[in-house]
């Protein structure tokens, strides 16, 4: 139980478009959805924290027109990237929690690449 | 303020017992968690440590001790496949919303 489903994996974009990352939880209603990144040989960084139906919050230094989060159901938050640069490329990965499950209950989903060109 | 240091990178040899330390600062704390993080791909559930204490599972355990803000992971009988990304993370504890920060993670070396 407990299944977080990430998509896409992979995503190569021009610079000055926008990429949308999704982040679903199968199984389970997930009250609060976590966005992270991370850059080569570094750990995750968290950028925002979003609740369903409610707006993020996002960390200090995340530029939150930048990164748009929308937590619009119980199962889906989804990140968009807008206009991207090269430097926002990295590896994006979500988690999701919700008070039913088990204290350590913080499930990841298996992450997106990006790559700006 | 948030504060969450552990050893950049570590070599061990294959069958051999690793101790990988962490140490926190945080503002609220509600648990410790350990990730093993492989090249590319999202973290992996290993251990949450909520009471001081060594819980043990397998090959591997975890021990907190909240007073001294102090945590490690223990691998035993190491092998090849261990060789990963270890990350310690707190659980951070702020109203309504809980949230985990993240160490810089330990990068552990396995030689045969």
């Amino acid at each position: 139980g407990a299944v977080v489903s990430q998509h896409p994996s992979r995503v190569i974009c021009k610079s000055g478009t926008s990429v949308k990352i999704e982040c679903r939880s199968l199984d389970f209603q997930a009250t609060t959805m976590f966005w992270y990144r991370q850059f080569p040989k570094q750990s995750l960084m968290l950028m925002a924290t979003s609740n369903e139906g409610s707006k993020a919050t996002y960390e200090q230094g995340v530029e939150k027109d930048k990164f748009l989060i929308n937590h619009a159901s119980l199962t889906l938050s989804t990140l968009t990237v807008t206009s991207a640069h090269p430097e926002d490329s990295s590896f994006y990965i979500c988690s999701a929690t919700s008070p039913a499950l088990a204290g350590y209950g913080y499930t990841f989903g298996s992450g997106t690449r990006l790559t700006v060109v | 303020g948030q504060n969450i240091d552990q050893p950049t990178e570590m070599t061990a040899t294959e069958g051999a017992i690793v101790q990988i330390n962490c140490t926190y600062q945080t503002s609220g704390f509600n648990g410790l968690f350990w990730y093993q993080q492989h090249a590319g791909e999202a973290p992996t559930f290993l251990s949450y440590n909520v009471l001081d204490g060594l819980e043990e599972k397998g090959r591997f355990s975890s021990f907190l001790s909240r007073s001294k803000g102090y945590s490690y992971l223990l691998l035993k009988e190491l092998q090849m496949k261990d060789s990963a990304s270890y990350l310690c993370a707190v659980r951070d504890e702020r109203g309504r919303d809980d949230k985990i920060i993240f160490g810089k993670g330990t990068r552990l070396h396995i030689l045969p």
